[in-house]
């Protein structure tokens, strides 16, 4: 699977978008982009996923550059529940859907 | 539905111990998989099952085995414990579709102390 890179900390006010980065520049034709969040210690948790077009669900948008090297998870009115590690991984649907976790971007949202 | 569920939350062991991490997940779920988490870092995968009667290992396998019996159950033992196995265990639980989502459902994780 290809590897991702992400900013280890940032901060986000509530109330606020939160856009956080994501690059993949390994990416490979048949990988979905997968976002997971895990608060404090719980268990992570699906947030989003794509594979070429922009996608929006409940929790967050997730913006694919044209060139898949790259994308932005956006949540568009953080709140202080949101405050969380979130993993970006990219994953094909073949061999077991396995997914690789690096270390992650710390969300703080601050009131 | 109670999703994927693990048994115990917490465990501390001595070492040369040996116990089993249960998991279950009722959601008819091929796949299962079993990650662990050190402090600070993100999970690493320790095994793996596509089916009942099938595993293969992941990133971390050295210290552990599996087994799947049954659909519903993937149990990880750790038959002789050492202080380099403290952390904390995910059990997980995925679809298998081809195409589209294949998000995976975690448990609330184990988390095991070896002394």
């Amino acid at each position: 699977d290809a590897k991702t890179t992400q900013p280890t900390s940032m901060d986000c006010a509530e109330g606020r978008a939160a856009n956080l980065p994501c690059n993949h520049s390994t990416i490979s034709g048949n990988e979905y982009v997968y976002w997971y969040r895990q608060i404090h210690s719980q268990g992570p948790q699906y947030i989003i996923h794509g594979l070429k077009n922009n996608e929006t669900n409940e929790m967050a948008s997730l913006i694919i550059t044209e060139d898949r090297k790259s994308s932005t998870l956006i949540l568009p009115h953080a709140t202080l529940r949101d405050t969380a590690v979130y993993y970006c991984i990219v994953s094909n649907n073949n061999a077991g859907n396995m997914l690789t976790f690096g270390g992650g971007t710390r969300l703080m949202v601050k009131p | 539905n109670a999703g994927v569920t693990q048994t115990p939350k917490f465990r501390i062991l001595k070492i040369g111990q040996s116990m089993t991490l249960q998991c279950t997940q009722d959601m008819n779920h091929n796949y299962m998989y079993w990650y662990r988490q050190d402090p600070g870092m993100g999970l690493k995968l320790i095994y793996y099952s596509v089916g009942a009667g099938i595993t293969d290992k992941g990133e971390v396998p050295n210290g552990y085995n599996v087994s799947r019996s049954t659909t519903e159950d993937f149990p990880l033992r750790l038959e002789l414990a050492a202080p380099s196995q403290t952390s904390v265990y995910f059990c997980a639980s995925s679809w298998n579709r081809a195409l589209g989502r294949n998000e995976q459902f975690f448990g609330p994780g184990t988390r095991l102390t070896v002394l």
